[in-house]
């Protein structure tokens, strides 16, 4: 079934290490983003991707990377984790279509880091 | 500055009653707006976008370029309509992701 998937769903980890959030996308989908969300605040964008060796940065400044080596996966990286960095962080794709699916964003389920 | 506000945190409603979740946005070109809901334990989903000008769970939405809102309504709020509601402004500029609201949470009460 084509689906969007984000790995861990939750994560607590220790200031200083170094950690990747996965995401992977099962839909065919040329363009991912990567959003940030603290909470009972809005979504920012923190990285978008148009396709394959694509990666932009949002309007969010983030000392996350990215990267775009294959379609379906979307890795975002922390090189050295900080308590500044716990929020939720959540994948999209979308792909130009037709009808009621034109340019709509389909979000992962999220991770929720937690740096101590 | 593209933007969109969501001035209410927290809407509680009767079951039965109308709703009305405010979102004004602020854009320069043509905007393509869009409300996002999440319900309990479950992802971000689309619920509509004004160009479908499209109905869904009995929810509507219409663009008002004069005021720049983008309200959504519903006649009669039912128990299951309760979740985080969520304007959305596609940025051309940014691979066509989304500028979102703060959100507004919707409680419907029997």
């Amino acid at each position: 079934e084509a689906d969007i998937y984000q790995t861990p769903r939750y994560l607590v980890i220790g200031t200083g290490k170094k950690i990747t959030l996965e995401c992977s996308q099962t839909m065919g989908h040329d363009k991912m983003y990567w959003y940030q969300q603290d909470p009972g605040m809005e979504l920012h964008l923190i990285h978008y991707s148009y396709g394959v060796n694509s990666t932009e940065k949002g309007d969010l400044s983030s000392e996350s990377t990215v990267s775009r080596i294959r379609t379906e996966h979307f890795p975002l990286t922390l090189e050295s984790a900080r308590p500044s960095h716990t929020s939720q962080y959540l994948c999209a794709s979308s792909q130009p279509g037709t009808g009621r699916s034109y340019n709509e964003q389909f979000f992962g389920p999220g991770t929720r880091l937690t740096v101590l | 500055a593209q933007r969109v506000t969501q001035p209410e945190k927290l809407l509680s409603v009767f079951k039965g009653a109308p709703v009305e979740l405010k979102c004004n946005y602020s854009y320069s070109g043509s905007p393509e707006l869009f409300w996002y809901v999440q319900y309990s334990r479950q992802r971000l989903q689309l619920l509509l976008r004004h160009i479908s000008r499209e109905s869904i769970k009995g929810f509507t939405a219409d663009l008002n370029k004069g005021e720049t809102s983008f309200h959504l309504k519903k006649p009669f709020a039912q128990e299951e309509d309760s979740a985080m509601y969520y304007c959305a402004l596609r940025d051309s500029n940014s691979g066509y992701a989304l500028n979102f609201g703060k959100g507004t949470s919707l409680l419907v009460t029997p």
